[in-house]
């Protein structure tokens, strides 16, 4: 069965404290990774995109790196306004779509 | 370019009654796919449509249906409403549905009292 398990459910950071979100997959094949953002009551906001093992993405503070089995997102030097919850999502051959329940991440200034 | 919509932004209904909720992608995307959010099962995958099609369909129960229309625009519909459907209903689009980048809309909120 397809599964995409997060980890921590919840993570406090102080600002300025550097962290890894993990997310760790099975799936019967991947056709590509995905991060978002969500801001409580709003959207997911999409962030990166991996689609194979090795594959690194950077945005600002935040870096997702992929390998066969896991996914990390980096947040380095992180402020207030990184707070949020963290969603991965993978993608199935066949198009389907499979979410982690996310991590929320909370940086205190 | 326009983010893709969803109307109306928030929902209250009564136990037993139905509800319509509408989604517009981003202009150019043929693929629609609706979640169900909720703070205990996260994001559910709902179904998925392109050029009008259903083409993948979650573990949800019938009186959870869509469709798709010529322009894309997508509408989700409920009936027979139950306490367990409050729920964030969100939309997401893609260009083709293939290993795309899917774009969310700010979601429906319903609340079945």
């Amino acid at each position: 069965e397809d599964q995409v398990t997060q980890s921590p459910e919840a993570l406090r950071l102080q600002e300025g404290e550097s962290s890894s979100l993990n997310c760790s997959y099975t799936v019967s094949g991947l056709r590509g990774l995905f991060w978002y953002r969500q801001d409580p009551g709003k959207g997911p906001e999409f962030l990166f995109t991996l689609y194979s093992a090795g594959e690194e993405k950077e945005k600002e503070r935040l870096k997702a790196t992929l390998t066969k089995k896991e996914s990390f997102l980096h947040i380095t030097a992180p402020k207030p306004e990184d707070s949020a919850t963290y969603l991965c999502a993978v993608q199935v051959p066949g198009n389907q779509f499979y979410f982690g329940t996310g991590t929320s991440l909370t940086v205190i200034p | 370019k326009a983010g893709v919509t969803q109307t109306p932004r928030y929902l209250i209904k009564t136990r037993g009654q139905q509800v319509t909720l509408s989604c517009s992608p981003i202009s150019g995307h043929r693929s629609v796919s609706w979640y169900q959010q909720t703070p205990g099962q996260g994001l559910q995958f709902l179904f998925e449509y392109f050029s009008e099609t259903q083409r993948n369909k979650g573990n949800f129960p019938g009186r959870f249906s869509g469709r798709q229309f010529s322009n894309s625009r997508s509408e989700m519909n409920v009936s027979t409403l139950e306490l367990g459907d409050s729920a964030l209903y969100l939309c997401a689009s893609s260009l083709s549905g293939g290993p795309d980048t899917q774009y969310f809309g700010p979601g429906t909120r319903l609340t079945v009292l």
